[in-house]
């Protein structure tokens, strides 16, 4: 049974720019959820994605989006980057009904200069 | 969602029992209680997940009053290797929408 895989682990990107994050969900899993987690604080959700749709959002714009494939892996991608978008992603899988005991990946650093 | 309180940091010497409270005044009748421990530049992990009374498995003890409103979890004789973040979360994770609402956890520190 593999765990949650996230690449890259990290990454730096300049002002503007689009980024793209991957992760692939723990074998049996079928929803994968993303979070970014900024220095010090605890994770905060970005969306869930459930039968490759968008399951439920926090509050993030719309540059962020995603991507769930029938293999149940996922992409978080990212538009018009800005320097507070720098942080820890975090991709999380998990069985629907017990999203409370979610897998999380080592996540992606990304810094944005 | 049920708001949690913990506190923001403690300390502890190798070898001592821990004990961490977590406050959730406003837990729904569906919501169960789960912590997460996270290091540095890694992601949560799943710790233990209780509904009520106690629940033990081989990394922690999780105890839970009658009323729900708070709940504590104990490590025993800790190492320095279970100095992390600890988070206590409440949730009802049945739904297919459900997420998971992170506080600012507490910072555990283990010294010799």
């Amino acid at each position: 049974e593999t765990g949650v895989t996230q690449s890259p682990t990290h990454l730096i990107k300049t002002r503007g720019q689009q980024v793209t994050l991957r992760c692939s969900s723990q074998s049996g899993h079928n929803t994968v959820s993303w979070y970014q987690q900024a220095l010090g604080q605890g994770p905060q959700f970005i969306f869930q994605y459930y039968r490759e749709e968008e399951n439920g959002r926090g509050n993030f714009p719309p540059r962020f989006s995603g991507l769930q494939f029938p293999n149940y892996s996922s992409e978080l991608n990212v538009n018009a980057l800005e320097l507070d978008d720098s942080a820890l992603y975090l991709c999380a899988s998990s069985l629907a009904g017990k999203n409370t005991e979610a897998f999380f990946g080592q996540g992606t650093r990304l810094t944005v200069v | 969602l049920a708001k949690t309180t913990q506190p923001i940091s403690m300390d502890s010497y190798e070898g001592q029992e821990v004990n961490i409270t977590c406050s959730h005044n406003n837990i729904a009748t569906n919501d169960y209680i789960t912590w997460y421990q996270q290091f540095p530049s890694q992601g949560p992990r799943f710790i233990i997940q209780g509904y009520k009374t106690k629940v033990t498995n081989e990394v922690a003890s999780l105890f839970i009053p009658a009323d729900r409103k708070s709940s504590t979890l104990s490590l025993p004789r800790v190492s320095l290797s279970d100095t992390a973040v600890y988070y206590c979360l409440v949730g009802d994770g049945t739904g297919t929408a459900s997420k998971l609402t992170f506080g600012t956890g507490t910072r555990l520190q283990v010294t010799l």
